[in-house]
């Protein structure tokens, strides 16, 4: 089974829609991420969380919402999808100060 | 501020032979280096890493890269390209005490026969 897993895999969603992706990590690693990658931009960090109770803004996080249900679980939420949001995003995880370790991706399509 | 500059977007190479991609960073203090490859539909999967000591590190999948301090550099090869290292290539840069890595713009290789 794969360390990082994302739900769903592929979305397709209206503008105005609520949406929520989410990253499950069986690694054991306090640090997770969820970053946006869009051609040409390589990959942004949104938000990022080092555990349950710390969570922090990353470069972009406007627009969006983070939960960190347990140690294993950090979901990223559109309050409000609008087109420019379509983008494909990665949830992430690391150890302290480590290489991270990255899911398969969630391609989201705001129409 | 950390950031990375990969200065070619794209690059074709024949199967068979030699590719280097090129990554330039900046970064404040003693840097921690990356190699991503991502292939289509796929999430980023590390190829390899350095953190300290020989400069010259060895990654999976055939690829090495070098990293020059003096030229802020660390740059990717492999000495015979197969068709399927056609992908996108990103690198990275974070630091111990850092939060975050920083991402490169990616290359992406194209692999002819």
């Amino acid at each position: 089974d794969a360390d990082v897993t994302q739900t769903p895999r592929n979305r397709i969603t209206k503008t105005g829609k609520r949406i929520m992706l989410e990253c499950s990590q069986t690694k054991g690693h306090d640090r997770m991420y969820w970053y946006r990658q869009d051609p040409g931009l390589g990959l942004r960090l949104i938000y990022y969380s080092f555990d349950v109770k710390d969570i922090n803004k990353g470069e972009i996080s406007d627009g969006y919402s983070v939960s960190r249900q347990a140690q294993a679980k950090f979901s990223l939420s559109l309050e409000s999808a609008i087109p420019n949001q379509t983008a494909l995003y990665f949830c992430a995880t690391s150890d302290y100060g480590g290489e991270q370790y990255f899911g398969p991706g969630t391609r989201l399509t705001v129409t | 501020a950390q950031s990375v500059t990969q200065p070619d977007i794209h690059i074709t190479v024949s199967e068979g032979a030699s590719l280097e991609l090129r990554c330039n960073y900046s970064y404040g203090a003693t840097p921690y280096l990356f190699w991503y490859v991502q292939s289509p539909g796929q999430g980023l999967q590390l190829l390899l890493k350095y953190f300290s000591g020989d400069t010259l590190v060895q990654g999976i999948k055939g690829f090495e890269a070098e990293f020059k301090r003096s030229q802020s550099s660390f740059n990717l090869r492999k000495p015979s390209v197969h068709w399927s290292d056609a992908a996108e290539y990103f690198c990275a840069v974070g630091g111990l005490n850092d939060y975050k890595l920083s991402f490169g713009a990616g290359t992406t290789v194209t692999v002819r026969a």
